[in-house]
């Protein structure tokens, strides 16, 4: 597609219930990356995939998030047990590779998640 | 623990008045990069800055990076109102590290 491709664009989850947001990214894209962004704050890293290989996964938070990119195009961010803490804008970026090759990073429009 | 720093975090102002955010990290990326973000969407990049004493123009905007390669102002001339927005810092090292960004609002 013309861009990253986030779904859902908000979601409202009990306290406790597992969720999972789906990333598609640019087509061809390699690296694909997953942020949590707290209102009034900057994106934080998360996690980041080479094709289907998870190189880099030391900003989970915890062990109830877990990411996979099973066939190095789409990618899902699950979270499992969710908490009140866990509520925020989850947003996914893709580049052709990274650093100064990388050619730019295009984010998504985000998951707003709400946990109640 | 924030590796950049933004100041200032709010800044209004009238239209065609001028503006400067600031960027400080305390450490050196492969490259620092400017974002814009909209409510309800993701950051889009605006410039990428990548030599010391680098400054790139982009229509009324003006990014300057500094020599040491650690801080970075956004200048923006003739403000519209479509340059409201929160604008974003951030160091790449393979993934982005963002500061908290400056929220810019721009009256008519």
């Amino acid at each position: 597609g013309a861009g990253v491709s986030q779904s859902p664009r908000y979601k409202v989850a009990k306290r406790g219930q597992d969720v999972a947001l789906r990333c598609d990214p640019i087509s061809g894209h390699v690296s694909l990356f997953w942020y949590q962004q707290a209102l009034g704050q900057g994106p934080e890293f998360l996690t980041y995939f080479q094709n289907e290989a998870q190189l880099d996964k030391s900003g989970l938070p915890s062990d109830r998030f877990f990411a996979e990119r099973p066939e190095g195009s789409v990618s899902t961010l699950k979270i499992q047990r969710t908490q009140q803490e866990d509520s925020a804008v989850y947003l996914c970026a893709s580049s052709f590779s990274t650093g100064l090759t990388s050619g730019g990073y295009t984010f998504g429009s985000g998951t707003r998640l709400t946990v109640v | 623990t924030q590796l950049l720093e933004q100041s200032p975090q709010f800044l209004s102002i009238q239209e065609g008045e001028n503006l400067t955010v600031y960027c400080n990290s305390s450490s050196v990326f492969s490259s620092l990069q400017w974002y814009r973000q909209e409510p309800g969407e993701g950051p889009v990049l605006l410039v990428t800055v990548v030599t010391g004493g680098e400054v790139k123009k982009l229509k009324r905007l003006t990014f300057q990076f500094g020599d040491a390669r650690k801080d970075s102002s956004l200048h923006i001339t003739a403000a519209q109102t479509g340059d409201t927005g929160l604008y974003l810092c951030a160091g790449d090292d393979y993934k982005l590290s963002f500061g908290a960004g400056t929220t810019v609002t721009v009256r008519a």
